[in-house]
């Protein structure tokens, strides 16, 4: 069985460009969550969508990120400026309700540096 | 608010040796609890969970057991290998189905 599918997997742009994470969940599973990963602060939520829709963005660090799920099959996580500080691993999971929402399956993750 | 505190890593073992990562929470009501595991290059893992005062959750020789008295649930393994290395995440389920992360603990095992 595939397991979630994250592209890119290692993305290096320069500061004030346009980056785009995409996420393909496991198929079945209804929630999708977006982390990040650095030394500094560890692994923070960012957003997650439950059926689609987004249940909360709390944590999502300013207006320059935004995310999308437009169908059950595909998300993305985009950055518009980067910044330097943006750079950090992006982690893309899913999860089904049926089994729990924090069972949750991890991509391999998208490691982003920003020039 | 919910929260999840770790011992600091990194812990570093020889093989075969006996491992005990500590976690502690601090929870309103009987959440969930889970240990996630990262493999380097990787993304994180469930390892094992526990729902209920009491359960012990148990997978690839580890355990840890829900302490409600001492809120805690310690990760343990008796004979470590160098494949466990890694990094190990202890975390709790809230109300609001998000998973409350602890710091992460870094294991290395040395043949």
């Amino acid at each position: 069985d595939a397991g979630v599918i994250q592209s890119p997997r290692h993305e290096v742009t320069e500061m004030g460009q346009e980056v785009t994470l995409r996420c393909k969940p496991i198929s079945g599973h209804n929630s999708l969550f977006w982390y990040r990963q650095t030394m500094m602060r560890g692994l923070e939520l960012l957003i997650y969508f439950n059926n689609n829709v987004p249940i909360d963005d709390s944590g999502m660090p300013e207006d320059r990120f935004s995310a999308k799920m437009p169908n059950a099959s595909f998300s993305t996580l985009k950055i518009q400026p980067s910044e330097p500080r943006d750079s950090a691993v992006y982690f893309c999971a899913s999860s089904t309700s049926r089994q729990g929402f924090y069972e949750q399956y991890f991509g391999p993750g998208t490691r982003l540096t920003v020039t | 608010g919910n929260s999840v505190t770790q011992m600091e890593g990194p812990v570093t073992l020889s093989e075969e040796a006996f491992l005990t990562i500590n976690c502690t929470y601090t929870a309103t009501g009987y959440p969930s609890l889970f240990w996630y595991v990262q493999y380097p290059g990787e993304g994180l893992q469930l390892l094992l969970k526990a729902t209920k005062a009491d359960d012990k959750g148990s997978n690839k020789g580890f355990e840890a057991t829900y302490r409600k008295e001492t809120t805690s649930f310690h990760l343990e393994k008796g004979s470590v290998q160098v494949s466990d290395s890694a990094v190990y995440f202890c975390a709790l389920g809230d109300s609001n189905y998000q998973l409350i992360w602890g710091a992460g603990t870094k294991l290395i095992i040395k043949p």
